[in-house]
């Protein structure tokens, strides 16, 4: 079965502190990969997807995430987090041949002023 | 605009009662789904549907049910056998053209159950 896993459960940073956060898939096809944010409060939004092409995808709030393929990957990075990105991240994944959205089960992300 | 919209926001029920929780989207989606979020347990599948008239059970189906009657609508029911169901609740919408190059999913805003 499809699974999406990320490596930390609770991760805590200072501000101007780098980020990255793992996502690792299982699944052997081809897949449109996705980060989501969840502030405090607030709905679920898009901060960056990946389809295919350059690897190296760039979102909003200076976000970026590298699609690994031969390691099944698609980590989160930001070189300087700012207590604003305080919030829930969600690597989520979808496999071309399955019309199903597949969650990581979330990254807790507090920064600290 | 287009997009996807739950209703309540909040909402509490009985314990006992069977309860609706509404889904609409104007996105013309094939697909949508039904996701539980609970503190540090993330994002769980309830059910998916990927055509009108038809749905499969995700990974926590026990206690709930929907319908798909209409491409635009995805109502889920919270039975009386669901044994915890104080949780937010998200709905989502995305193509559903088999071999997608582009699917992507959008998300309503969620509504909170609590039980009382």
């Amino acid at each position: 079965a499809q699974s999406v896993s990320q490596h930390n459960h609770h991760v805590i940073l200072s501000e101007a502190a780098s980020l990255e956060l793992g996502c690792n898939y299982s699944y052997g096809g081809t897949v449109n990969l996705f980060w989501y944010v969840q502030y405090p409060g607030q709905h679920l939004q898009l901060l960056l997807k990946y389809f295919s092409g350059d690897p190296l995808v760039k979102g909003i709030k200076g976000f970026e995430a590298e699609f690994i393929k031969s390691k099944f990957s698609f980590n989160l990075r930001k070189p300087s987090v700012q207590w604003s990105d305080t919030a829930e991240y969600f690597c989520a994944v979808i496999p071309r041949a399955y019309d199903k959205v597949i969650f990581g089960p979330g990254t807790s992300l507090s920064v600290i002023p | 605009d287009g997009g996807i919209t739950q209703s309540p926001k909040y909402l509490f029920r009985k314990e006992g009662q069977n309860v609706t929780l509404s889904c609409e989207q104007n996105l013309n989606h094939d697909a949508m789904y039904w996701y539980r979020q609970d503190p540090g347990q993330g994002l769980r599948l309830i059910y998916y549907s990927q055509i009108v008239n038809d749905f499969q059970k995700g990974d926590i189906a026990e206690g709930y049910s929907v319908s798909r009657e209409k491409k635009e609508s995805f109502p889920l029911t919270v039975t009386s056998a669901q044994k915890n169901p104080t949780a937010f609740y998200l709905c989502a919408s995305s193509y559903s053209t088999g071999d997608a190059v582009n699917t992507e999913a959008f998300f309503g805003q969620g509504t909170r159950l609590t039980v009382v």
